[in-house]
C-alpha cells in the first residue's frame, strides 16, 4: 500500500529552537518525495523535493530509505515558519499524482 | 503571471442537489489534478488529467463524482446528488508533466 504518515498533528516550538517534522512512508519502490506548505490564507505550495536536494528557507529533508522516512528539519525556527506542512509521495509512473500525509501544523512562538 | 484559478470560491448546496466546480489551470500546463481536503481525511487525490484524457480516476469516491477537461485547459468536477460527507475543500493543481504542481485557492463546498 502507498501511504504517508505524519505522526504529529501539531508541533509547537519557540523561535530559534530547532524543529523536525516527521514523515514516514510506505511504498514498494523508489518514491519521489515532497514537502508542501500552506501558510495562513495562502495556497498550498511546494517547499522542497528530495531529488533536488536543496535547502529552501533554511529547511532540509533527507530521504532515508532504510527507515522509510523523509523528515523536514530546520536548525533555528522563525515565527514566519508557522504554517501547515504536508509530506507527499509521488508513485513512480503514475502521472505525478501526490499521496499526502495528514499534515502537521507548526506553531513557532516568539 | 496568472496562477491556477477555481470557481466558485464557496458553494453552499442542499443535500441531493448537483454541483459543478471549475478549474482554470496555468496556460500550457498539460497535467491537471483534483484533490479533496477534508477534516477527517486530510488531502486526498481524486483524479488526474493528461491533456483531455483521465488516465487515473482511482481517487473518485463514488460514481456520483465525475470530471472532464476540454481543450486541454478548463476542467469541471461534478458531484451529483450531494451528500453531507461531500463537504470539503476541493483543490485543483496543474503542472508541466511531472514537475512542480501549482495549486489553486480551492472551492469550499458545504452540503446542508
Amino acid at each position: 500500500a502507498q501511504r504517508v504518515t505524519q505522526p504529529e498533528k501539531l508541533l509547537s516550538v519557540f523561535k530559534g529552537a530547532p524543529v523536525e517534522l516527521k514523515c514516514n512512508y510506505s511504498y514498494s519502490g523508489s518514491p519521489e518525495l515532497f514537502w508542501y506548505v500552506q501558510y495562513s490564507r495562502q495556497r498550498l505550495q511546494l517547499l522542497l523535493r528530495h531529488i533536488s536536494r536543496e535547502s529552501i528557507k533554511g529547511f532540509t529533508a533527507d530521504l532515508n530509505k532504510g527507515e522509510t522516512s523523509f523528515h523536514l528539519k530546520k536548525p533555528f525556527a522563525q515565527e514566519e515558519d508557522s504554517a501547515m506542512y504536508y509530506c507527499a509521495l509521488s508513485p513512480f509512473n503514475q502521472g505525478g499524482k501526490l499521496i499526502f500525509g495528514q499534515g502537521t501544523e507548526l506553531s513557532v512562538k516568539p | 503571471g496568472a496562477g491556477v484559478s477555481q470557481s466558485p470560491s464557496n458553494k453552499v448546496t442542499e443535500k441531493g442537489k448537483d454541483v459543478e466546480l471549475r478549474c482554470d489551470p496555468i496556460s500550457g500546463h498539460t497535467a491537471l489534478y483534483w484533490y479533496r481536503q477534508s477534516l477527517g481525511q486530510g488531502l486526498e487525490f481524486l483524479i488526474y488529467f493528461q491533456g483531455n484524457s483521465a488516465p487515473d480516476k482511482s481517487g473518485l469516491p463514488s460514481d456520483r463524482f465525475s470530471a472532464e477537461r476540454t481543450g486541454g485547459s478548463v476542467s469541471t468536477l461534478t458531484i451529483q446528488r450531494t451528500q453531507q460527507e461531500d463537504s470539503a475543500v476541493y483543490l485543483c493543481a496543474s503542472s508541466i508533466q511531472n514537475y512542480e504542481q501549482y495549486f489553486g485557492p480551492g472551492t469550499r463546498l458545504t452540503v446542508t
